[in-house]
Protein backbone atom coordinates (compact mmCIF):
# COMPACT_ATOMS: atom_id res chain seq x y z
CA UNK A 1 0.00 0.00 0.00
CA UNK A 2 1.31 3.50 -1.05
CA UNK A 3 1.64 5.72 1.98
CA UNK A 4 2.94 8.96 1.44
CA UNK A 5 4.04 11.27 4.90
CA UNK A 6 5.00 14.93 5.07
CA UNK A 7 6.60 16.63 7.58
CA UNK A 8 7.36 18.71 9.52
CA UNK A 9 2.74 18.92 9.66
CA UNK A 10 2.75 22.46 10.91
CA UNK A 11 5.62 25.12 10.63
CA UNK A 12 5.76 28.72 11.63
CA UNK A 13 8.91 30.44 10.04
CA UNK A 14 10.03 34.30 10.52
CA UNK A 15 9.40 36.24 6.75
CA UNK A 16 13.15 36.16 5.26
CA UNK A 17 13.73 32.64 6.40
CA UNK A 18 14.69 29.59 4.46
CA UNK A 19 13.26 25.97 5.06
CA UNK A 20 12.21 22.67 3.18
CA UNK A 21 9.19 20.52 3.49
CA UNK A 22 9.63 16.74 3.23
CA UNK A 23 7.67 14.21 0.96
CA UNK A 24 8.35 10.57 2.01
CA UNK A 25 6.36 7.60 0.06
CA UNK A 26 6.77 3.78 0.36
CA UNK A 27 6.71 2.24 -2.96
CA UNK A 28 7.70 2.92 -6.47
CA UNK A 29 6.89 6.17 -8.48
CA UNK A 30 7.98 8.79 -10.55
CA UNK A 31 5.51 11.23 -10.54
CA UNK A 32 5.01 13.58 -7.93
CA UNK A 33 2.74 16.81 -7.71
CA UNK A 34 3.02 19.74 -5.43
CA UNK A 35 0.11 21.87 -4.58
CA UNK A 36 -0.50 24.42 -2.33
CA UNK A 37 -4.47 25.23 -0.42
CA UNK A 38 -5.14 28.42 1.14
CA UNK A 39 -8.18 28.22 3.33
CA UNK A 40 -11.11 27.40 2.58
CA UNK A 41 -10.12 27.35 -0.65
CA UNK A 42 -9.31 24.72 -3.39
CA UNK A 43 -5.77 23.32 -4.76
CA UNK A 44 -3.54 25.07 -6.80
CA UNK A 45 -0.68 23.52 -8.96
CA UNK A 46 2.40 24.16 -8.28
CA UNK A 47 4.73 21.70 -9.50
CA UNK A 48 5.01 18.41 -11.54
CA UNK A 49 7.74 15.77 -10.75
CA UNK A 50 8.10 13.22 -13.48
CA UNK A 51 11.63 11.98 -13.16
CA UNK A 52 14.54 11.10 -10.43
CA UNK A 53 16.58 14.29 -10.23
CA UNK A 54 13.75 16.69 -11.57
CA UNK A 55 14.51 20.20 -10.05
CA UNK A 56 11.48 22.90 -10.41
CA UNK A 57 11.58 26.71 -9.46
CA UNK A 58 8.91 28.98 -9.61
CA UNK A 59 9.56 32.13 -7.47
CA UNK A 60 10.43 31.35 -3.77
CA UNK A 61 9.55 27.60 -4.20
CA UNK A 62 11.89 25.21 -5.60
CA UNK A 63 10.82 21.28 -5.70
CA UNK A 64 12.90 18.44 -6.15
CA UNK A 65 12.26 14.59 -6.86
CA UNK A 66 14.73 11.87 -5.70
CA UNK A 67 13.14 8.36 -6.72
CA UNK A 68 15.47 6.23 -5.20
CA UNK A 69 15.20 7.52 -1.82
CA UNK A 70 11.71 7.84 -2.53
CA UNK A 71 11.75 11.69 -1.34
CA UNK A 72 10.81 14.80 -2.84
CA UNK A 73 11.57 18.58 -0.84
CA UNK A 74 10.19 21.67 -1.29
CA UNK A 75 12.33 24.90 -0.52
CA UNK A 76 11.03 28.00 0.61
CA UNK A 77 13.50 30.44 -0.27
CA UNK A 78 13.48 34.04 1.68
CA UNK A 79 10.03 33.36 2.80
CA UNK A 80 7.28 36.18 2.89
CA UNK A 81 3.64 36.15 4.53
CA UNK A 82 1.87 35.53 0.83
CA UNK A 83 3.67 32.05 1.16
CA UNK A 84 1.22 31.18 4.48
CA UNK A 85 -1.07 28.04 2.99
CA UNK A 86 -0.92 24.04 3.32
CA UNK A 87 1.26 22.09 1.04
CA UNK A 88 0.48 19.07 -0.42
CA UNK A 89 2.64 16.66 -2.12
CA UNK A 90 1.03 13.75 -3.96
CA UNK A 91 2.04 10.69 -5.57
CA UNK A 92 0.91 8.84 -8.47
CA UNK A 93 0.35 4.69 -7.90
CA UNK A 94 2.67 4.81 -11.27
CA UNK A 95 4.83 1.44 -11.52
CA UNK A 96 7.62 0.59 -13.84
CA UNK A 97 6.41 3.70 -15.80
CA UNK A 98 2.86 3.49 -16.37
CA UNK A 99 0.79 6.70 -14.66
CA UNK A 100 -2.26 5.34 -13.13
CA UNK A 101 -2.99 8.97 -12.42
CA UNK A 102 -4.54 8.09 -9.03
CA UNK A 103 -3.07 10.49 -6.51
CA UNK A 104 -2.35 9.42 -3.19
CA UNK A 105 -2.00 12.59 -0.91
CA UNK A 106 0.07 13.59 1.64
CA UNK A 107 -1.55 15.07 5.27
CA UNK A 108 0.07 18.32 4.33
CA UNK A 109 2.26 20.85 5.76
CA UNK A 110 0.39 24.15 6.86
CA UNK A 111 2.72 26.99 6.70
CA UNK A 112 2.60 30.33 8.65
CA UNK A 113 5.01 33.25 7.73
CA UNK A 114 5.05 35.72 10.45
CA UNK A 115 6.00 38.90 9.60
CA UNK B 1 -12.66 28.90 -19.33
CA UNK B 2 -14.56 28.34 -16.37
CA UNK B 3 -12.97 25.57 -15.07
CA UNK B 4 -13.92 22.76 -12.49
CA UNK B 5 -17.22 23.72 -11.34
CA UNK B 6 -19.26 22.22 -8.78
CA UNK B 7 -22.42 22.60 -6.65
CA UNK B 8 -23.68 23.24 -4.27
CA UNK B 9 -20.88 25.36 -2.37
CA UNK B 10 -22.41 24.30 1.16
CA UNK B 11 -25.07 21.96 2.16
CA UNK B 12 -26.63 20.32 5.20
CA UNK B 13 -28.34 16.85 4.93
CA UNK B 14 -29.96 15.00 7.89
CA UNK B 15 -28.63 11.59 8.15
CA UNK B 16 -30.36 9.17 5.79
CA UNK B 17 -31.14 11.84 3.20
CA UNK B 18 -29.73 11.65 0.06
CA UNK B 19 -28.23 14.15 -2.75
CA UNK B 20 -26.20 14.56 -5.49
CA UNK B 21 -23.09 16.69 -5.81
CA UNK B 22 -23.16 18.37 -9.08
CA UNK B 23 -19.45 18.29 -10.74
CA UNK B 24 -18.80 19.66 -14.60
CA UNK B 25 -15.72 21.09 -16.47
CA UNK B 26 -15.77 23.06 -19.50
CA UNK B 27 -11.72 21.92 -20.44
CA UNK B 28 -12.42 18.63 -22.54
CA UNK B 29 -10.81 16.54 -20.30
CA UNK B 30 -11.26 13.04 -20.20
CA UNK B 31 -10.40 11.97 -16.76
CA UNK B 32 -12.53 12.99 -13.73
CA UNK B 33 -12.12 12.37 -10.15
CA UNK B 34 -13.95 12.90 -6.34
CA UNK B 35 -12.43 13.48 -3.43
CA UNK B 36 -13.17 14.07 0.23
CA UNK B 37 -11.07 15.96 2.48
CA UNK B 38 -11.93 15.71 6.07
CA UNK B 39 -10.31 17.95 9.01
CA UNK B 40 -6.49 18.37 8.73
CA UNK B 41 -6.35 15.70 6.60
CA UNK B 42 -4.77 15.14 2.58
CA UNK B 43 -7.30 14.65 0.08
CA UNK B 44 -8.47 11.06 -0.28
CA UNK B 45 -9.88 9.44 -3.63
CA UNK B 46 -13.35 8.12 -4.00
CA UNK B 47 -14.09 7.62 -7.58
CA UNK B 48 -12.64 8.86 -11.06
CA UNK B 49 -13.54 8.16 -14.60
CA UNK B 50 -11.16 7.92 -17.70
CA UNK B 51 -13.79 8.77 -20.05
CA UNK B 52 -17.69 9.00 -20.30
CA UNK B 53 -19.29 5.54 -19.47
CA UNK B 54 -16.20 4.54 -17.48
CA UNK B 55 -15.55 4.97 -13.69
CA UNK B 56 -14.07 2.66 -10.99
CA UNK B 57 -13.40 2.88 -7.38
CA UNK B 58 -10.60 4.80 -5.36
CA UNK B 59 -9.39 4.48 -1.80
CA UNK B 60 -13.06 5.27 -0.03
CA UNK B 61 -15.79 4.85 -2.21
CA UNK B 62 -18.43 2.97 0.01
CA UNK B 63 -21.52 5.08 0.82
CA UNK B 64 -21.03 6.54 -2.63
CA UNK B 65 -21.62 5.86 -6.18
CA UNK B 66 -20.53 8.19 -9.46
CA UNK B 67 -22.27 8.34 -13.04
CA UNK B 68 -20.71 9.75 -16.36
CA UNK B 69 -23.16 10.25 -19.40
CA UNK B 70 -20.94 12.91 -20.82
CA UNK B 71 -17.18 13.88 -20.53
CA UNK B 72 -18.38 17.23 -19.15
CA UNK B 73 -20.32 16.13 -16.19
CA UNK B 74 -19.69 14.03 -12.98
CA UNK B 75 -22.24 13.70 -10.21
CA UNK B 76 -21.86 12.22 -7.25
CA UNK B 77 -24.30 10.43 -5.07
CA UNK B 78 -24.37 9.99 -2.04
CA UNK B 79 -27.70 7.53 -1.04
CA UNK B 80 -28.22 7.65 2.63
CA UNK B 81 -25.91 10.03 4.49
CA UNK B 82 -23.92 9.10 7.15
CA UNK B 83 -22.09 11.39 9.87
CA UNK B 84 -19.30 9.92 8.57
CA UNK B 85 -19.88 11.62 5.09
CA UNK B 86 -19.04 14.98 7.04
CA UNK B 87 -16.58 16.41 4.80
CA UNK B 88 -15.24 18.90 1.73
CA UNK B 89 -15.81 17.22 -1.46
CA UNK B 90 -13.89 18.19 -4.33
CA UNK B 91 -13.92 17.50 -7.82
CA UNK B 92 -10.73 17.02 -10.30
CA UNK B 93 -10.39 16.92 -13.53
CA UNK B 94 -7.29 16.26 -15.81
CA UNK B 95 -6.42 15.88 -19.81
CA UNK B 96 -4.02 12.19 -19.82
CA UNK B 97 -3.21 10.92 -23.02
CA UNK B 98 0.45 8.80 -23.71
CA UNK B 99 3.47 11.07 -22.62
CA UNK B 100 1.09 13.74 -21.03
CA UNK B 101 1.67 14.45 -17.16
CA UNK B 102 -0.45 17.38 -16.70
CA UNK B 103 -1.71 18.03 -13.21
CA UNK B 104 -5.15 17.68 -12.07
CA UNK B 105 -7.67 20.74 -11.50
CA UNK B 106 -9.39 21.24 -8.67
CA UNK B 107 -12.92 23.05 -8.25
CA UNK B 108 -13.82 24.99 -5.55
CA UNK B 109 -15.17 22.43 -2.90
CA UNK B 110 -18.75 21.21 -1.52
CA UNK B 111 -18.43 21.64 2.36
CA UNK B 112 -21.13 18.74 3.51
CA UNK B 113 -21.88 18.81 7.21
CA UNK B 114 -24.45 15.53 7.92
CA UNK B 115 -26.23 15.75 11.16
Amino acid sequence: ELKVEQNPLFLSMQEGKNYTIYCNYSTTSDRLYWYRQDPGKSLESLFVLLSNGAVKQEGRLMASLDTKARLSTLHITAAVHDLSATYFCAVDRSAYGGATNKLIFGTGTLLAVQP
Amino acid sequence: NAGVTQTPKFRILKIGQSMTLQCTQDMNHNYMYWYRQDPGMGLKLIYYSVGAGITDKGEVPNGYNVSRSTTEDFPLRLELAAPSQTSVYFCASSYVVIGSNQPQHFGDGTRLSIL
